[in-house]
């Protein structure tokens, strides 16, 4: 079964940082674009970040560029998000997504359950 | 940034009924689209991609439409497991942008 489960969700002050992972099976990590979006509560979804099959490449939303730094660990199917500065904002279910295409050109066939994170003091 | 506007942005309907949700881009964006399911508490599930490509496993009463600036998701007849929002999304350019959602519930 192709999965995807996202942890290192929590409750953080502003300013601080948090790390999420997540833990994927059921396909060739090392071979797709992988993707984390979020969704504050209540709102629609927001695109985060996203980083090429082989890690080389990265991508950021404006709203996280020098904050966020999205990582991935081929060789223990994993993927991370490094989040310091953290603000109220910030405040969101985040989802960990596969690319649909081999070569990443970004629509999302995979979601994990989401890991919540919430910044306040 | 490309924009996305999906009209309406919320629905009453009965089970059986015909369904059409639109979203529009600011700019041509060829058929580079999605269109995700959400339901309460779950996360997304993607439904078509390339604006009318169906995803695998999602039932053919669901198709899509469009290129360049405009885009339909239709429901040929609503079922009781549709209720939900859907969004729509553009992959023509990074950053990846999202619809602000459709939210369809019972009549």
């Amino acid at each position: 079964e192709v999965q995807l489960v996202e942890s290192g969700g929590g409750l953080v002050q502003p300013g601080g940082s948090l790390r999420l992972s997540c833990s994927a099976s059921g396909f060739t990590f090392s071979s797709y674009a992988m993707h984390w979006v979020r969704q504050a509560p209540g709102k629609g979804l927001e695109y985060v970040s996203a980083i090429s099959s082989n890690g080389g490449s990265t991508y950021y939303a404006d709203s996280v560029k020098g904050r966020f730094t999205i990582s991935r660990d081929n060789s223990k199917n994993t993927l991370y998000l490094q989040m310091s500065s953290l603000r109220a904002e910030d405040t969101a279910v985040y989802y960990c997504v596969k690319d649909l295409w081999l070569v990443g050109r970004g629509a999302f066939d995979i979601w994990g359950q989401g890991t919540m994170v919430t910044v306040s003091s | 940034a490309i924009q996305l506007t999906q009209s309406p942005s919320s629905l009453s309907a009965s089970v059986g009924d015909r369904v059409t949700i639109t979203c529009r881009a600011s700019q041509g964006i060829s058929s580079a689209l999605a269109w995700y399911q959400q339901k309460p508490g779950k996360a997304p599930k993607l439904l078509i991609y390339d604006a009318s490509s169906l995803e695998s496993g999602v039932p053919s009463r669901f198709s899509g439409s469009g290129s360049g600036t405009d885009f339909t998701l239709t429901i040929s007849s609503l079922q009781p497991e549709d209720f939900a929002t859907y969004y729509c999304q553009q992959f023509n350019n990074y950053p990846l942008t999202f619809g602000p959602g459709t939210k369809v519930d019972i009549k």
